[in-house]
């Protein structure tokens, strides 16, 4: 089993649309959960950590639970430059000095 | 702030050649950076982690005298690819944390080159 899976995808969506994304992950030890971004051809960037507690970042809700390993990724009214691929990703070990463990992605095609 | 660059952008390179990638952190001390590759639509695969003057971590099954890091000082970190064949062609992405730049979770977050493309023909 991959340490971090993701909806295979592709979603395409029309503009306004809400999509969500799913992530679980196998290593319960895991503390840190992150979504990024990642443009065709380009590098990742952190788009939003994840919370116990859920979080919201304007159209971006990001929801971790901890009991089912399982995190989302919820975009509301979606626009042409949501359109990306989504990574997962989790802290291997926990804590500071823990590493990135990259979901595949999912990638998302907002269509006018 | 927060800034990390990569060079060269792209490369294309023959058969047998060796290519050094350079990865900086322009406005902070990264004392550990992380190279990652990443094959096409697949997810980014980190390949070792290095920290300032010592020597790099690899990850299983990356070949430590194939792909050499040094990590020579806070700012530079290189990651060469000696006698590269056409299976070496990937996108190589580096990343650096610094002591500085943590969050209310207690990580260190890493920030992203913007990558390297390299071909191998």
């Amino acid at each position: 089993r991959k340490e971090v899976e993701q909806d295979p995808g592709p979603f395409n969506v029309p503009e306004g649309a809400t999509v969500a994304f799913n992530c679980t992950y196998s290593n319960s030890a895991s503390q840190s959960f992150f979504w990024y971004r990642q443009d065709c051809r380009k590098e990742p960037k952190l788009l939003m950590s994840v919370y116990s507690s859920g979080n919201e970042d304007g159209r971006f809700t990001a929801q971790l639970n901890r009991a089912s390993q399982y995190i989302s990724l919820l975009i509301r009214d979606s626009k042409l430059s949501d359109s990306a691929t989504y990574l997962c990703v989790v802290n291997r070990r926990g804590g500071s000095q823990g590493n990135l463990i990259f979901g595949k992605g999912t990638k998302l095609s907002v269509k006018p | 702030g927060a800034v990390v660059s990569q060079h060269p952008s792209r490369v294309i390179c023959k058969s047998g050649t060796s290519v050094k990638i350079e990865c900086r952190s322009l406005d902070f001390q990264a004392t550990t950076m992380f190279w990652y590759r990443q094959f096409p639509k697949q997810s980014l695969m980190l390949m070792a982690t290095s920290n300032e003057g010592s020597k790099a971590t690899y990850e299983q099954g990356v070949e430590k005298d194939k792909f050499l890091i040094n990590h020579a000082s806070l700012t530079l970190s290189t990651l060469t690819v000696t006698s590269a064949h056409p299976e070496d062609s990937s996108f190589y992405i580096c990343s650096a944390r610094g002591r500085d730049y943590g969050t209310s979770m207690g990580y260190n977050e890493q920030f992203f080159g913007p990558g390297t493309r390299l071909t191998v023909l």
